[in-house]
């Protein structure tokens, strides 16, 4: 079975401070891997995703992501952060096999921008 | 820009009372999803649709739900006689045929009375 971890369920930076959102994944087979981005009162929007092509991921609004295998990781990061980037996060797992096109998502990352 | 749209985006139903969800995915994807997030806890899948069938489900799809696409626009969600544990929020989503990226709606909050 596929799963995904979010470490911080609250992650507080300032306005201009990097941008670090951690997700680790377990998958039996090579995983596809997404980031999404909720904000409120709005339903989930595609930042990025990884499809087995170049590990270094770029997505929406100067994010970015990299895929190690070695490590089991899909962080998200962006350089600089902005006050608009305040929303939550989720990293979903595509679910192996074929034919299946199940999301498993992990438990989210409430990112607040200090001004 | 397309997107999915969603309706009603709240309702409220009382406990054992069928409620139906509606969901019109963007015009050209083919692929066609429900999850469900219940207040504090993970976004989880619920159930895929294609080629007017089930192609997969999660254990929490049991007798209770049902999925169809009713014309050519809308997806729906049915549940048949709710319980309070299906309060939560309600997304579906779509897809093209040849991805796997899935493009979510706002959602519809469904609380059980």
């Amino acid at each position: 079975a596929q799963s995904v971890t979010q470490l911080g369920s609250h992650v507080s930076v300032s306005e201009g401070a990097l941008v670090l959102l951690r997700c680790n994944y377990s998958s039996s087979v090579p995983p596809y891997l997404f980031w999404y981005v909720q904000y409120p009162n709005q339903g989930l929007q595609l930042l990025l995703k990884y499809t087995s092509a170049a590990t270094l991921v770029k997505g929406i609004n100067g994010f970015e992501a990299e895929f190690k295998k070695s490590e089991t990781s899909f962080h998200l990061t962006k350089p600089s952060a902005h006050m608009s980037d305040a929303a939550e996060y989720f990293c979903a797992v595509k679910s192996g096999g074929t034919g299946r096109r199940a999301l498993t998502f992990g438990s989210g990352t409430r990112l607040q921008v200090q001004p | 820009e397309p997107e999915v749209t969603q309706t009603p985006s709240h309702q409220v139903t009382q406990m054992g009372q069928e409620v139906i969800l509606r969901c019109v995915p963007i015009s050209n994807h083919l692929y066609f999803y429900w999850y469900r997030q219940i207040l504090g806890q993970k976004v989880e899948f619920l159930v895929s649709f294609y080629n007017n069938e089930i192609s997969e489900k999660s254990e929490i799809f049991d007798d209770q739900f049902s999925v169809e696409r009713p014309d050519g626009s809308n997806f729906t969600l049915k549940i048949r006689s709710t319980k309070l544990e299906d309060s939560a929020m309600y997304f579906c989503a779509s897809g093209e045929l040849g991805t796997d990226t899935q493009y979510f709606g706002p959602g519809t909050r469904l609380t059980v009375l």
